[in-house]
């Protein structure tokens, strides 16, 4: 049981490239979601889905873009990077109902 | 402009001390207050959690204060060992799990 899982762990972009950040969770979580997390302001809400087919936008939600097809994935897309994305991403999952997120160990973005 | 403000950003404590680090909130309709712990390079994983309808909880070392009136919360680690070291985020939402807000932080240091 691995939990959730995120890749790449590290990856440096020049700015107006895109890329896609994975995460994957084998808990059966119906909700997950993205936080982006920065020095002196806590984790953020990017994106975030409560099931196959539904996402909702949270607090920081331009220059992302995200899609849910299954209940185990739900990637994160910057599609136009810039140097204001560097910073650490977290996806969580958690079941319907229940307030515990369990978090990936997380990606670290930089954008140069 | 920040929902949940946290304090102190940073804290060192000798070991078997009390460690307090503190929260604010201005929104009356958070009704769940969790706290994540951080270790470098990992995710927060949720620590303990409170509704406004209990003024304390606590899980062993760990007890979280609630003044609804005042509208704070704070997180008390007795007796705090070195193996507490680490980030600590509290957090409010409202309406069920979705969006959780996060506090800036609170990097504990607990010296032997």
């Amino acid at each position: 049981n691995a939990g959730v899982t995120q890749t790449p762990k590290f990856q440096v972009l020049k700015t107006g490239q895109s890329m896609t950040l994975q995460c994957a969770q084998d808990m059966n979580h119906e909700y997950m979601s993205w936080y982006r997390q920065d020095p002196g302001m806590g984790l953020r809400l990017i994106h975030y889905s409560v099931g196959a087919g539904i996402t909702d936008q949270g607090e920081v939600p331009n220059g992302y873009n995200v899609s849910r097809s299954t209940t185990e994935d739900f990637p994160l897309r910057l599609l136009s990077a810039a140097p204001s994305q560097t910073s650490v991403y977290f996806c969580a999952s958690r079941v319907p109902g229940q307030g515990q997120a369990f978090f990936g160990q997380g990606t670290r973005l930089t954008v140069v | 402009q920040q929902q949940v403000k946290q304090s102190p950003q940073s804290l060192i404590v000798q070991k078997g001390g009390i460690s307090i680090i503190n929260c604010a909130y201005e929104n009356t309709a958070f009704d769940y207050f969790p706290w994540y712990q951080q270790f470098p390079g990992k995710g927060p994983a949720l620590l303990i959690a409170i509704r406004p309808d209990v003024s304390e909880k606590k899980e062993g070392r760990f007890t979280i204060s609630f003044n609804k009136s005042a509208k704070q919360f704070s997180l008390h680690i007795m007796d705090s060992q070195p193996g507490d070291s680490a980030t600590y985020f509290c957090a409010a939402s409202s309406g069920g799990y979705n969006k959780l807000i996060f506090g800036a932080g609170t990097r504990l240091a607990v010296h032997p």
